[in-house]
């Protein structure tokens, strides 16, 4: 059973465009959410985090929303960038101090210039 | 945030044989965990690595297939141990980016095996 899941294994969107991606997650005790980009041959690189009690965090260019009552949070990318090009992962956890993360299948973007 | 390095970064290995992966951090760290991510896969999470104590392994995962040492706070390794084509994936170290509740995991490059 996947607790957390990236519906859309790719997307590809225009240079300056907004980038969407999203995850869903099952377990309604999930309190905290991390997404990561990762290049070929890298490890995963962390970009933003967000907890349960907010809805949004923004940081940059980078925005995640939480919506607790569907059990869906974004990451909104604006602009996009051809180096924005890799696979998004998104990640939660619900056990306290144990750092025990769940991570989706990850999203492969690709921005067009 | 703590810079992650892992050995090998990738390697070809036979049937049967083992592997060890080892994992070096540049400061000192109480948790280090180590996870899998088999082709087209998300990221699964073997085990936490403590130091003075027994790795804790998740569901699935058994220390005579993994064994992991943690000798001290910023070292670790891996070994996949009597290696089947079912354990060619990458291989990743990660550490904790803060103290307390919660937080980011900062990830090694990560360590690609191919088991023929």
């Amino acid at each position: 059973d996947q607790q957390v899941k990236q519906n859309s294994p790719s997307l590809s969107v225009q240079e300056g465009r907004i980038s969407i991606l999203n995850c869903d997650y099952t377990n309604s005790m999930f309190d905290y959410f991390l997404w990561y980009k990762k290049y070929p041959a890298e490890g995963p690189t962390f970009l933003i985090s967000i907890s349960s009690i907010k809805d949004k965090n923004e940081d940059g260019r980078f925005t995640v929303f939480l919506n607790k009552s569907a059990k869906h949070l974004s990451l909104h990318i604006v602009p996009s960038q051809p180096g924005d090009s890799a696979v998004y992962f998104c990640a939660a956890s619900g056990a306290s101090g144990t750092y025990k993360y769940i991570f989706g299948t990850g999203t492969r973007l690709k921005v067009l210039a | 945030s703590a810079v992650i390095s892992q050995k090998p970064s990738r390697d070809i290995c036979q049937r049967g044989t083992s592997l060890t992966i080892q994992c070096q951090v540049d400061s000192q760290v109480t948790m280090m965990f180590w996870y899998r991510q088999q082709p087209g896969q998300s990221l699964t999470l073997i085990a936490t690595a403590n130091q003075g104590s027994e790795a804790t392994y998740e569901s699935g995962f058994v220390i005579d297939k993994f064994p992991i040492s943690r000798p001290n706070l910023t070292f670790s390794t891996l070994t996949v141990s009597n290696m089947s084509p079912e354990d060619s994936s990458i291989y990743l170290c990660s550490v904790p980016g803060t103290s307390g509740y919660t937080g980011e995991l900062f990830f090694g490059e990560g360590s690609r095996l191919t088991v023929l």
